[in-house]
């Protein structure tokens, strides 16, 4: 069973559309993470939510935006997409604020 | 803020040779330390981690000792196999900062046969 998971795989879209990922985690956790991987591989972390706090990356876009429907899933909206956010999205969980993250398999976004 | 800074790759070794990648870190308090390992085409799955000093993680004979008097975090395995090709990231967290993970730049490796 995949522990956490995330749709689509890969995503090719214009400039200036609006579109969303979904993640969903099946570890009963109750944080959850977005984090955007670049084309050097750099990782960097967009957001870190549970159902109390909502933690925002200053240098995040508020293009961005995550969505949480209940504990399990976290989505990520992104509205008048840009070259600049072609990247590959992770999404992760963890069981608190102290434990380790567990990945996504990530989404390969790319904008044309 | 807080920084992970570790050694550029790509790094190159023959099968069965000895591995080291530098990982060194500036936190306020006291972070978990995490090393991660993404292999080709894949996510990131955790490889081991500390969570105090002079902790030592260990995993698939991979190991990290967390060394506060130096701020580092250096992975070590003494007989590194083809498999092992991925790319090695150096990360940490702190509780009260989220548990959001800063990252290193990422490590190449590649052992060739």
């Amino acid at each position: 069973d995949t522990a956490v998971s995330q749709t689509p795989k890969y995503l090719v879209t214009q400039m200036g559309n609006d579109k969303s990922i979904k993640c969903e985690q099946n570890l009963g956790h109750d944080t959850m993470y977005w984090y955007k991987q670049d084309s050097k591989k750099f990782l960097k972390i967009m957001f870190s939510y549970n159902n109390k706090e909502l933690i925002i990356n200053e240098t995040v876009p508020n293009r961005f935006s995550p969505k949480s429907p209940d504990k399990a899933h976290l989505n990520l909206h992104i509205n008048s997409l840009e070259l600049g956010d072609s990247a590959v999205y992770f999404c992760a969980s963890s069981a608190g604020n102290v434990d380790t993250q567990y990945f996504g398999p990530g989404t390969r976004l790319t904008v044309l | 803020g807080d920084s992970v800074t570790q050694m550029e790759g790509p790094v190159t070794l023959s099968e069965e040779a000895f591995l080291t990648i530098n990982c060194t870190y500036t936190a306020t308090g006291y972070p978990s330390l995490f090393w991660y390992v993404q292999y080709p085409g894949e996510g990131l799955q955790l490889l081991l981690k500390a969570t105090k000093a002079d902790d030592k993680g260990s995993n698939k004979g991979f190991e990290a000792t967390y060394r506060k008097e130096t701020t580092s975090f250096h992975l070590e395995k003494g007989s590194v196999q083809v498999s092992d090709s991925a790319v090695y990231f150096c990360a940490l967290s702190r509780s009260n900062a989220g548990n959001m993970l800063t990252f290193g730049g990422g490590t190449r490796l590649m052992v060739k046969p």
